[in-house]
């Protein structure tokens, strides 16, 4: 099994809609939980960082990481054509190095 | 966010030849930087961790000797690919944090092509 589990899409959806991104992980000690943006043939753009249990949101996106599911999430609302991208969690123990989720294609339909 | 630099972004090298690629941080002192590897459509591939003044840690399958790394200052960490071949062409990214445990900022990435 994967330390990080994502499901690497493609997730189609229309100009608008709320989108929902999601990670499973097995080792309880993550407690630094990122998102990335990766648009084709460039680097990650760091999203969203946060640190154990809760929600963050910052602007169309919100960040939720629930530690007794070993469940995060991204959520994007009113979404854009150019939200479309592949989008990459990661996460990090104490004093680790950061363990990347395999990465979500999505497309936003216009 | 923190602004990582990577250069060149394109490269094309004949085989036998070794590349240097650059990562810099702009805004801010990176303790650590590290060094991915991304094949078309996959995840983000990790090659060594490099703290400043100290010698790069590689991964179970990373030649060291092809992928020589040095990070000499706390803002710029270099990736040599030595001897080329057309296997190595990939898509090579840095990333660089100032602390641990805080968050890393990746460079726009370097195609490397091979011929």
């Amino acid at each position: 099994q994967k330390e990080v589990e994502q499901d690497p899409g493609p997730l189609s959806v229309p100009e608008g809609a709320i989108v929902s991104l999601n990670c499973t992980y097995s080792n309880s000690a993550f407690q630094y939980f990122m998102w990335y943006r990766q648009y084709s043939r460039k680097g990650p753009e760091l999203l969203m960082y946060t640190y154990s249990s809760g929600n963050k949101e910052d602007g169309r996106f919100t960040a939720q990481v629930d530690k007794s599911s070993k469940y995060i999430s991204l959520f994007i609302r009113d979404s854009q054509p150019s939200d479309s991208a592949t989008y990459l969690c990661a996460m990090m123990a104490r004093a680790s190095k950061i363990i990347f989720g395999s990465g979500t294609r999505l497309s936003i339909r216009p | 966010g923190a602004v990582v630099s990577q250069h060149p972004s394109r490269v094309i090298c004949k085989s036998g030849t070794s590349v240097k690629i650059e990562c810099r941080s702009l805004d801010f002192q990176a303790t650590t930087m590290f060094w991915y590897r991304q094949f078309p459509k996959k995840s983000l591939m990790l090659m060594a961790t490099s703290n400043e003044g100290s010698k790069a840690t590689y991964e179970q399958g990373v030649e060291k000797d092809k992928f020589l790394i040095n990070h000499a200052s706390l803002t710029l960490s270099t990736l040599t690919v030595t001897s080329a071949h057309p296997e190595d062409s990939s898509f090579y990214i840095c990333s660089a944090r100032e602390r641990e445990n805080t968050e890393a900022f990746f460079g726009q990435g370097t195609r490397l092509t091979v011929v």
